[in-house]
């Protein structure tokens, strides 16, 4: 059973940066059958996909894809070592406080290419407030 | 504002069929897969149809997936009160890159 457990400061001031860490059980940062997800959820904005990271070794490369609302400001890294991947946001505003999520995109090829959010991490409040 | 359009509202019977609709464009639905996540009060979306209509094993045959063009639908048949929860669309978009999700649909059992 796959289990994904998020930690990080849960209040930050504007323009300091949003770290959050999200280890990984039961599966590999380094899967070929996966991409590793940050997505937020928030009232104003809803649930809005934020980017992932993953690794194929038929490339023997890792690769990022970053949501167009917050590139130039993210970083989503992959640790082995510790098999878990990260989160940095930087130059935050209070319009980025929301519950942040990690979660594993599954990608199965049987017959086609499935992908889908399948597990997901306990989530984490964080508030930008001065 | 969403990319994708869903009702905020539905509601149901016990028993009922009830059925929740997303509206998208050429970029996401019209061109790729549409998944349906399920979100109860302080806890996680769970993925409920992938792939238009696949469910991954675990999910109830009561839940169903339908896509025609650049719209989609969830269909809930049997409709029971632990099916009380917001219910999400989601899309690759390809003039976007990534994924987005339709403003969710709160699904009242009455």
């Amino acid at each position: 059973q796959v289990q994904l457990h998020q930690s990080g400061p849960g209040l930050l001031k504007p323009s300091q940066t949003l770290s959050l860490t999200c280890v990984i059980s039961g599966d590999s940062v380094s899967s070929n059958g996966a991409a590793w997800n940050w997505i937020r959820q928030s009232p104003s904005r809803g649930l809005e996909w934020l980017g992932r990271t993953y690794y194929r070794s038929n490339r023997s490369k890792w690769y990022n894809d970053y949501a167009l609302s917050v590139k130039g400001r993210i970083t989503i890294n992959p640790d082995t070592s510790k098999n878990q991947f990260s989160l940095q946001l930087n130059s935050v505003s209070p319009d980025d406080t929301a519950v942040y999520y990690c979660a594993r995109e599954i990608v199965l090829v049987v017959g086609g290419t499935y992908r889908y959010f399948d597990f997901w991490g306990q989530g984490t409040l964080v508030t930008v407030s001065s | 504002q969403s990319v994708l359009t869903q009702a905020p509202s539905a509601s149901g019977t016990p028993g009922q069929r009830v059925t929740i609709s997303c509206s998208g464009s050429n970029s996401n639905i019209g061109s790729d897969y549409v998944y349906w996540y399920q979100q109860r009060p302080g806890t996680a979306p769970k993925v409920l149809i992938h792939t238009n209509n696949q469910r991954p094993s675990g999910v109830p045959d009561r839940f169903s997936g339908s896509k025609s063009g650049t719209s989609a639908s969830l269909a809930i048949s049997g409709l029971r009160s632990e099916d009380e929860a917001v219910y999400y669309c989601a899309a690759w978009d390809d003039s976007l890159s990534g994924y987005i999700f339709g403003g969710g649909t709160k699904l009242t059992v009455l």
